[in-house]
Formats: C-alpha cells, structure tokens, sequence
C-alpha cells in the first residue's frame, strides 16, 4: 500500500530552527509537495520538490531524497504565526495526491 | 490570478437531510478539480476528482456524489447525512495534467456538523 510518515506533534521556541521529517512508499513518484494549514483553515502550497536537493524559500527550505523516500521541511527563525499543521504529500504514478496526516507544530515564546 | 470560492463556510443540518456544497474557480480554463473531506485532527481524504465536464472519479464509496455542470463548477451531494458526514470539506483545483506542476490549490473550506 501507499503510505507517508510524519511525527504527529513537535514543540519548538520562537526564533529556533525547527526540521519535519517525512518518509513515504508510494506507487511511483511525481514530486512531494508541503502545505501549512493554520487551525481551522485550508491548506495553502508551501513548496514542491521534485529532484534530490534542497529547495529554499526565504525562512522556509524543502529537501528531497527520492532514494531514500524522504523529505524535510526546515523552517528558520521561527515566529508564532508559524504555529500550524504541516501537511505532507507525494504525487504517485497516477498523478494522485498521497497525504500524511499532518504535523502540528507548536511554537512557545 | 486564480482564485478558488467555496459556499457556505458553515453549515448545520440534521441527520437525514440533503446537502448540496458548491465550488466556483475563477481565472483559469479547464481545471482539475478536487473533493477532499478532513475530520477533526485528521489527514486529508480524497472524496472525488474531475478533469473535465461530466467526468467525476469517485475514490470512496459512501452516500455522498460530485457533479460538474460547469468547467470551473463542482458541487458535492447528498440525498440523506449521517453523523459520520460531519467534517471540513474542501475543494481544490489544479492545472490540467502537462501544463506544469500539479500544485493543488485549496478553498477556503465549508465546516459541516451532522446533528
């Protein structure tokens, strides 16, 4: 079967570095895609990795190991309005998205 | 730019009752659009897809249907609830297949409780 890991919950401190981890076993791959979803509201596209490597996006960076089946947000210089649910997802053969069931990150002052 | 509605944001019906949910894009032609349902501290569940007018892929059978009357019309249905039915229903869109990368783009949602 298909199949994403991530951790249900991390706790980190406002101004830290915080990395979420994602491991996945998919029917093919087509890229792996990371979303924020603040409590309470939809999901909005943080970043899409296809290649090995390290994608980054301002305090945001997405790292892709497709040999490994893994993949990490890393977020930096952590504030509270990043606390959130970080949502992972892998496109496989059928061009299907294949969702984890989220992490919650919490930021304390 | 594209952008994605969803009404209502909120409903309350009872057990037994139809529902009718309606989702509109704006500024794009020809869209993928996408049925997701989230429970409470939950994952994303993939309900039902389209890649065009008429053309609904079911990916869980339950009570529940999608049309597509429109190119950037998709509606979910239900002739009777269930208190399972309760949750966070969102749509998506995303560009056809081969046009670039197949980057979802979610509404802002519509929160249903079942009674």
């Amino acid at each position: 079967g298909q199949n994403i890991d991530q951790p249900t919950e991390m706790t980190a401190t406002e101004g830290a570095i915080v990395q979420i981890n994602c491991t996945y076993q998919t029917s093919g791959f087509n890229g792996l895609f990371w979303y924020q979803q603040h409590a309470g509201e939809a999901p909005t596209f943080l970043s899409y990795n296809v290649l090995d490597g390290l994608e980054e996006k301002g305090r945001f960076s997405s790292f892709l190991s497709r040999s490994k089946g893994y993949s990490y947000l890393l977020l930096k210089e952590l504030q509270m309005k990043d606390s959130a649910s970080y949502l992972c997802a892998v496109m496989d053969s059928n061009y299907q998205l294949i969702w984890g069931a989220g992490t919650k990150l919490i930021i304390k002052p | 730019s594209q952008t994605i509605h969803q009404w209502p944001a909120t409903l309350v019906q009872p057990v037994g009752s139809p529902l009718s949910l309606e989702c509109t894009v704006e500024g794009t032609s020809n869209p993928n659009l996408y049925w997701y349902r989230q429970a409470a501290g939950r994952g994303l569940q993939l309900l039902f897809y389209s890649v065009g007018i008429g053309q609904i892929s079911s990916e869980v059978p339950q009570n529940l249907s999608a049309s597509r009357p429109q190119d950037r019309q998709f509606i979910l249905s239900s002739k009777k609830l269930l208190l399972s039915d309760s949750g966070f229903y969102l749509c998506a869109w995303s560009p056809t297949i081969g046009t670039g990368p197949d980057t979802q783009y979610f509404g802002p949602g519509t929160r249903l409780t079942v009674l």
